[in-house]
């Protein structure tokens, strides 16, 4: 089965201080992929990442960075110098085993954390 | 290149009604999605298909009828709505995958912009 937690309902954080969004996903396969996606307030979804289950290096763009630890099942997101802009509900979502027919994949989502920056 | 689009953005309806939401994809995409997002849930899948006149359902399919008779167009049918279905839709597309082992760009979907349906 496939499960994705994002324990984090809610944060509320003031603008330029540094936030870390967790996610911990589920998973029997070995190869999967991990995703991270952000819901502004105008409610689409805008991908922001996309991660093998074979490449654990740490990725950084710009503000945002990525820690991925195969290890204790966890794909991190982290924004630095938070800005008002950084307003959202951010997803993590997991692609794993095939299903269905013709090895269509599904992404589980996780729940989903809300995040404020407050000027 | 649109990407993908939805029709309509909002929409609201009186138990028992039926509509049809529509998607559509300028990409030749092989495989579309319908995800509902509710409160505290995430994206739930409801039903998807991978190709033309064929469906499959997803998680959470009841209440729902779909439809690809056109490769770009992907169609969610409530035949009698009800409170429950009140959420916000997402349809997705992608290329088809060829596994997990493919090509990363193919394990991408790409979605719409949501259709936000109320149900009184």
């Amino acid at each position: 089965a496939q499960k994705v937690t994002q324990a984090q309902t809610e944060i509320s954080v003031v603008e330029k201080e540094d936030v870390t969004l967790d996610c911990v996903y589920e998973t029997r396969d070995t190869t999967y992929y991990l995703f991270w996606y952000k819901q502004p307030p105008s409610g689409e979804l805008v991908f922001l990442i996309r991660r093998n289950s074979f490449d654990e290096q740490n990725e950084i763009s710009g503000r945002y960075s990525w820690n991925f630890q195969k290890s204790t099942s966890s794909f991190n997101f982290t924004i630095t110098a938070s800005q008002v802009v950084d307003s959202a509900v951010y997803f993590c979502a997991l692609m794993s085993e095939a299903f269905g027919i013709q090895g269509a994949q599904k992404l589980v989502f996780g729940q989903g954390t809300r995040l404020t920056i407050n000027p | 290149n649109a990407g993908v689009t939805q029709t309509p953005k909002f929409r609201v309806l009186k138990t028992g009604q039926s509509m049809t939401l529509l998607c559509a994809q300028d990409m030749n995409h092989e495989y579309m999605y319908w995800y509902r997002q509710d409160p505290g849930m995430g994206l739930r899948l409801i039903h998807y298909s991978v190709g033309e006149g064929t469906t499959a359902k997803g998680e959470v399919p009841d209440g729902y009828n779909v439809s690809r008779l056109k490769k770009q167009n992907f169609l969610l049918g409530l035949e009698s709505a009800a409170p429950s279905q009140t959420s916000v839709y997402f349809c997705a597309s992608s290329y088809s995958a060829g596994g997990l082992a493919g090509p990363s760009s193919y394990n991408e979907q790409f979605f719409g912009p949501g259709t936000r349906l109320t149900v009184l």
